[in-house]
């Protein structure tokens, strides 16, 4: 099977600049993770959708930082305006829905910002 | 809160020798564990998981786990490494077995010497 797929590999931009990632999850998942990676860090959740909806963004930084999923698909994560400290790897995953299906990850999104 | 602790930021194992690699938890309830591989520009791989029952758990290329509540602890274990086993090993726990994001450890960087 196909795995996650993310979009862009790289991005390189400049502080207060906004930014957008995509995620195609595999086929047939209800659940979709976006993860925050910095540097010498494991993953950090920053939002869980099931379908098009939000079951958990606690830790996302809602002043800065979006996510959609509108058709229950693909998501977008949007950062705007980036800050030094957003430079980190994005990391897409995509489950099954049901309590012991195994996260499937991308190879994630690295962001610099300069 | 959930928590996750790998002790070992860096560990050198020689090709051919056994790996341990450590892992201990916080977390109020009984948990779902994970091991993780990351190797470099790629996503996370699901080595294994443990959600109940046997506490000694097999993986994917060769990897065991041991789960032992009263020390909360989940150490990875392999008898014979290989030089493609150099990655990051990260150690997660989560609330369910996937429908729920995870709370991830710092990881271990695993280094192969000939």
């Amino acid at each position: 099977e196909a795995g996650v797929a993310q979009s862009p590999r790289y991005k390189i931009i400049e502080k207060r600049q906004s930014v957008a990632f995509w995620c195609n999850p595999i086929s047939g998942h209800a659940t979709l993770y976006w993860y925050q990676q910095i540097l010498g860090q494991g993953p950090k959740l920053l939002i869980q959708f099931q379908n098009n909806g939000v079951v958990d963004d606690s830790q996302l930084p809602k002043d800065r930082f979006s996510a959609e999923r509108l058709k229950g698909v693909d998501s977008t994560l949007k950062i705007q305006p980036a800050k030094l400290e957003d430079s980190a790897v994005y990391l897409c995953a995509s489950s099954l829905a049901g309590s012991n299906s195994p996260l499937h990850f991308g190879n994630g999104t690295r962001l610099t910002v300069t | 809160a959930q928590s996750v602790t790998q002790p070992d930021i860096h560990i050198t194992v020689s090709e051919g020798a056994s790996l341990e690699l450590r892992c201990n938890y916080s977390y109020g309830a009984t948990p779902y564990l994970f091991w993780y591989v990351q190797s470099p520009g790629q996503g996370l791989q699901l080595l294994l998981k443990y959600f109940s029952g046997d506490t000694l758990v097999q993986g994917i290329k060769g990897f065991e786990a041991e789960f032992k509540r009263s020390q909360s602890s989940y150490t990875l274990r392999k008898p014979t490494v290989q030089w493609s086993d150099a990655a990051e090993y990260f150690c997660a726990v989560g609330a369910t077995g996937g429908a729920d994001g995870l709370t991830f450890g710092k990881g271990t960087h695993l280094i192969i010497q000939p």
